[in-house]
């Protein structure tokens, strides 16, 4: 699978846009990029996941550049119940496929009041 | 929809015993089932592969022998840690992977060996 950079922490103001990137140059063409979200000592909550077409659900919007070379996740208005740790993995999706998650060291993201 | 659950939520226990740990989907069937190991500031680490029916597969360094997994139906996975001692101490999470191909994780169980 290939492998994923983010940005070890950021910090965004509560009731703004946080946009989480990240970069992903060794992707092929059957990898999805999907985010996860852990809370402090919980496990890890899916958020979002997309292939090729920019991708939005109740909970945030995934934004893939057309190489697909990048991903931007965007929680379009943060609380305080967003700070978290974010991952981006790429994996390949289907059946028989293996569907392992590796996990990067991910983004901690503070939601400052 | 699509809910994990784990069972004990944290476990503490002496240095030789063996401590089992469930995974459970509650609403959906999963053939395929990850168990994952988390040490204080780190990130998940996966440990092994969960087949309904079959043998797990483990990740490269995990000894499979300590750590036997057990995936006897197609909403339980059971992960036995053998002969704890504590630097078995850690945050163990399972996940489940439902029929749309996503893995939904469940809450993890905090094991202290002491």
């Amino acid at each position: 699978d290939a492998k994923t950079t983010q940005p070890p922490s950021m910090d965004c103001a509560e009731g703004r846009a946080a946009n989480l990137p990240c970069n992903h140059s060794t992707i092929s063409g059957n990898e999805y990029v999907y985010w996860y979200r852990q809370i402090h000592s919980q496990g890890p909550q899916y958020i979002i996941h997309g292939l090729k077409n920019n991708e939005t659900n109740e909970m945030a919007s995934l934004i893939i550049t057309e190489d697909r070379k990048s991903s931007t996740l965007i929680l379009p208005h943060a609380t305080l119940r967003d700070t978290a740790v974010y991952y981006c993995i790429v994996r390949v999706g289907g059946a028989n496929t293996g569907n392992q998650f590796y996990f990067g060291t991910g983004t901690s993201l503070t939601v400052i009041p | 929809g699509a809910v994990v659950s784990q069972h004990p939520s944290w476990v503490i226990c002496k240095s030789g015993t063996s401590v089992k740990i469930e995974c459970r989907s509650l609403d959906f069937q999963a053939t395929t089932m990850f168990w994952y190991r988390q040490f204080p500031k780190q990130s998940l680490m996966l440990m092994a592969t969960s087949n309904e029916g079959s043998k797990a597969t483990y990740e490269q360094g995990v000894e499979k022998d300590k750590f036997l997994i057990n995936h006897a139906s197609l909403t339980l996975s059971t992960l036995t840690v053998t002969s704890a001692h504590p630097e078995d101490s850690s945050f163990y999470i399972c996940s489940a992977r439902s029929y749309t191909d996503t893995q939904y994780f469940g809450p993890g169980t905090r094991l202290t060996v002491l």
